[in-house]
């Protein structure tokens, strides 16, 4: 069974640029998650899908982020304009639907460089 | 709100030795679920092992086993005879359901040779 799938690994760009990371969960989950992962930190989670719905984007700066997940499959999370302070992994997750489905299962996450 | 504390930024032991790493969390919920995240230099967050807290009996995946303490809120990690390839971030984590998870600021464990 194929894993979470992102892309791309790594990205470099100058502030000022946008920046587009793209996810695809696992075949069958319904619930996806961006967390963002500064440097010697935890991850924090930005934003929660159930299918097409985000249903938790409290944590989601709203003024220069923004994410979509068309027809509750494939997920981009897009960052413009970029500062320094984006500089950080940012990771996806996806697990089944339900009460009963705690486990999340992550990606290899994209590291971004603002310069 | 919930919060996870890990106090070892980073513990190192020697090959096939016993370590063990800490965490507590605060949560006000009687059902929830812990976790414990190995996340390699690769990025890959790998699932270790991981509790339900209505469940009395600590949790072992071969090598590695927690002591679960819900009333003190502790939620150890115990490997057992360490490899070399158990060098790695480690995360303490906690949810409630299919909601987010709540990590712990990390402990970085190197095995030494």
């Amino acid at each position: 069974e194929a894993g979470v799938v992102q892309s791309p690994r790594y990205k470099i760009i100058e502030k000022k640029q946008p920046v587009a990371f793209w996810c695809n969960p696992i075949s069958g989950h319904n619930t996806l998650y961006w967390y963002r992962q500064n440097l010697g930190q935890g991850p924090e989670l930005l934003i929660r899908y159930e299918n097409e719905e985000a249903v938790d984007d409290s944590q989601l700066p709203k003024d220069r982020f923004s994410a979509e997940r068309l027809k509750g499959v494939d997920s981009t999370l897009k960052i413009q304009p970029a500062e320094l302070g984006d500089s950080a992994v940012y990771l996806c997750a996806s697990s089944l639907d339900g009460a009963l489905a705690v486990e999340q299962f992550f990606g290899p996450g994209t590291r971004l460089t603002v310069l | 709100a919930q919060t996870v504390t890990q106090s070892q930024p980073e513990m190192s032991v020697q090959e096939a030795e016993t370590v063990t790493l800490s965490c507590t969390y605060d949560t006000s919920e009687n059902n929830y679920y812990l976790f414990w995240y190995k996340q390699p230099p690769s990025r890959q967050m790998i699932l270790v092992i991981r509790q339900e807290a209505y469940k009395q009996q600590n949790a072992t995946e071969n090598r590695f086993s927690v002591n679960f303490q819900k009333a003190a809120k502790s939620f150890s990690l115990k490997i057992s005879d360490s490899q070399l390839g158990d060098t790695a971030m480690y995360f303490c984590a906690f949810t409630e359901g299919a909601q987010k998870l709540v990590f712990g600021q990390g402990t970085r464990l190197t095995i030494n040779p």
